[in-house]
């Protein structure tokens, strides 16, 4: 699976919104880009995928470049309930496993 | 509809004792596995399952053993526990690949297990 890199920590305003990149250079053809969050001390939570094009759920809406290398989840009007670890993860859609890294921690002030 | 369930949320055990964990998902879910958590780390996969009576290892499987006897349940085993497996387990599933990137992995609350 391609790396990606996230920046460790972040912060947002309450109501504001709030946009989490993830590079990912080296990702390929028939790789897809996931996001999950985990709240403290809790499982994560899957947010959206999404291959080439720009996806938008009930949660967030994800933007991958043309090029593929990179893409930015938005947290549309981000509240306190969503400070968490954001984890950006590329995979094979046959790969079984999801390879978490360090994520970006979200912290959303009032 | 529980969603994935893990037993026990707590636990705390000597080193070299013994001791299942137990995953169950009503959600009919082909696939199950097995990830740890360390403090301040991402998850790792130990185990997992690509359905009944099938089992594979992830990218930390030593010191555990698995077992998928029903589609249900996925239990994960520590023979002889030790300090280093002291850690968050999470169990998640999900459904048969589809090959499009369809598949989406639902997560229990987690074991919080201390090895002393």
């Amino acid at each position: 699976d391609a790396k990606t890199t996230q920046p460790p920590s972040m912060d947002c305003a309450e109501g504001r919104a709030a946009n989490l990149p993830c590079n990912h250079s080296t990702i390929s053809g028939n790789e897809y880009v996931y996001w999950y969050r985990q709240i403290h001390s809790q499982g994560p939570q899957y947010i959206i995928h999404g291959l080439k094009n720009n996806e938008t759920n009930e949660m967030a809406s994800l933007i991958i470049t043309e090029d593929r290398k990179s893409s930015t989840l938005i947290l549309p009007h981000a509240t306190l309930r969503d400070t968490a670890v954001y984890y950006c993860i590329v995979r094979v859609s046959n790969d079984y496993k999801l390879s978490f890294g360090a994520g970006t921690t979200v912290t959303v002030r009032a | 509809n529980a969603g994935v369930t893990q037993t026990p949320k707590f636990r705390v055990l000597k080193t070299g004792q013994s001791m299942t964990l137990l995953c169950a998902q009503d959600m009919n879910h082909e696939y199950m596995y097995w990830y740890r958590q360390d403090p301040g780390m991402g998850l790792r996969l130990i185990h997992y399952s690509v359905g009944e009576g099938t089992t594979a290892k992830g990218e930390v499987p030593d010191g555990y053993n698995v077992s998928r006897l029903k589609k249900q349940n996925f239990l994960l085993g520590l023979e002889s526990a030790a300090p280093s497996q002291t850690s968050v387990y999470f169990c998640a599933s999900s459904y048969t690949l589809a090959g499009e990137g369809t598949d989406t992995q639902y997560f229990g609350p987690g074991t919080r297990l201390t090895v002393l």
